[in-house]
């Protein structure tokens, strides 16, 4: 699975958006983008993927680039709630071989 | 659904003892993972199970780490012996083995051997 880049840590204002990078340059055709996110304490929680087109639901919105070597995960509105390590994770698509590897992510704080 | 469930929450013991750490996937999932999560080593695959059978078991520290899942309905992780350096959160998770696969986690089991 191609390896993702992510800033260590991130500032945000309370009620702004939090656009977080993402850099997979070594993608490959068949291989889905997902985004994680863990609250101090808990475990992962999934957030969104995709594979070329931008996506979106009630949680957040992805955008890929063209060439699909970098994304960025937005949380239009961000909250207090939403201090959190969010993971980039590049994986192939397809049953069997299922290895969700998480990286360092970026922790993300937002301030009131 | 309750979710994936862990259990115990909290667990602490001495160096030496044995652990058994328990998971209850999601119904109807098919796939169950154990994850280890310490702030060196951040969150670690240990072993992943597909239909109760063990797939990938790489990242099992050492011997002295075990994993079986009797039935789709539980799973356990045993560390025989104990040491302090197995401190850390361990997570279970679960998932349905489709093309576009979401993992859901429970808890955790925060494990601190003395």
């Amino acid at each position: 699975d191609a390896k993702t880049t992510q800033p260590p840590s991130m500032d945000c204002a309370e009620g702004r958006a939090a656009n977080l990078p993402c850099n997979h340059s070594t993608i490959s055709g068949n291989e889905y983008v997902y985004w994680y996110r863990q609250i101090h304490s808990q475990g992962p929680q999934y957030i969104i993927h995709g594979l070329k087109n931008n996506e979106t639901n009630e949680m957040a919105s992805l955008i890929i680039t063209e060439d699909r070597k970098s994304s960025t995960l937005i949380l239009p509105h961000a909250t207090l709630r939403d201090t959190a390590v969010y993971y980039c994770i590049v994986r192939v698509g397809g049953t069997g071989g299922f290895k969700t590897i998480f990286g360092a992510g970026t922790r993300l704080f937002v301030k009131a | 659904d309750a979710g994936v469930i862990q259990s115990p929450r909290h667990e602490v013991t001495e160096m030496g003892q044995e652990v058994t750490l328990r998971c209850k996937p999601i119904s109807g999932h098919d796939y169950l993972f154990w994850y280890r999560q310490t702030m060196m080593r951040g969150l670690e695959l240990l072993i992943y199970f597909n239909n109760n059978v063990p797939i990938d078991d790489s990242g099992m520290p050492e011997d002295r780490f075990s994993a079986k899942m009797p039935n789709a309905s539980f799973s356990t992780l045993k560390i025989q012996p104990s040491e302090p350096r197995d401190s850390a959160v361990y997570f279970c998770a679960s998932s349905i083995g489709t093309k576009v696969e979401k993992l859901f986690f429970g808890s955790g089991t925060q494990l601190s051997v003395l």
